[in-house]
């Protein structure tokens, strides 16, 4: 099947920090797409990546869509406390999302 | 109004019964799927269908039947429900396309089988 191996696993953020995430998969994917999950809730489509190389903003969300076709990078800039939660890439191929493991973001004390 | 609505959001039932989730997509997507999310929040496709047309069926039991009277309906009976079927299944649509395209998810229906 068509592993993403996305990391940090799970970051902590200070109100007002840059934070980065990535997905990284030994296949090629048509669309890259990032998704955040709120508890008791469904994944809500954050950015749609559809070019290799294509950067696309999203208010504080940035994503790129690797060159390669096989990664794909989220950053959120300037942190709140309402970014935490579950953030999730997707590669999508031929009617299918392939999910990473998720990145859980959570407010350091 | 809610482009993609599954109902119920809650289903406690016991071992061997049958039970159905019911999905419904607002927003004239071609292709809707289901996806099953485990208790470390992996998410795993289930099925798409596209134009009411099974696509893909990633190894799921024959226990799991999904049902696509329209192109707007994707609904999922299961037989004979286990303990480990246990999990959260979410529903989502998309315009479809091998190529991808922006996929939104219901709200989830968190199953419990005791």
């Amino acid at each position: 099947g068509q592993q993403l191996n996305q990391s940090p696993q799970s970051m902590f953020i200070q109100e007002g920090e840059d934070v980065s995430m990535n997905c990284t998969s030994s296949s090629i994917f048509n669309t890259w797409l990032w998704y955040k999950q709120d508890p008791g809730e469904g994944p809500v489509l954050l950015i749609a990546l559809y070019k290799a190389g294509e950067l696309t903003s999203n208010g504080r969300l940035t994503a790129q869509f690797g060159i390669t076709r096989k990664d794909s990078f989220l950053n959120i800039s300037a942190s709140i406390p309402s970014d935490v939660g579950i953030y999730f890439c997707a590669g999508q191929n031929d009617y299918k999302l392939s999910f990473g493991a998720g990145t859980t973001v959570t407010v350091r004390a | 109004d809610t482009a993609v609505s599954q109902t119920p959001k809650y289903l406690v039932t016991q071992m061997g019964n049958d039970k159905s989730i019911k999905c419904e997509q607002n927003l004239g997507h071609d292709t809707m799927y289901w996806y099953k999310q485990d208790s470390k929040k992996f998410l795993k496709i289930m099925f798409s269908y596209n134009n009411k047309e099974l696509i893909i069926n990633e190894t799921v039991p024959n226990r799991f039947s999904p049902k696509s009277p329209d192109k707007a309906h994707l609904n999922l009976h299961i037989n004979s429900l286990e303990l480990g079927d246990s999990a959260v299944y979410f529903c989502a649509s998309s315009q479809g396309g091998p190529l991808g395209s922006e996929a939104f998810f219901g709200q989830g229906t968190r199953l419990t089988v005791v």
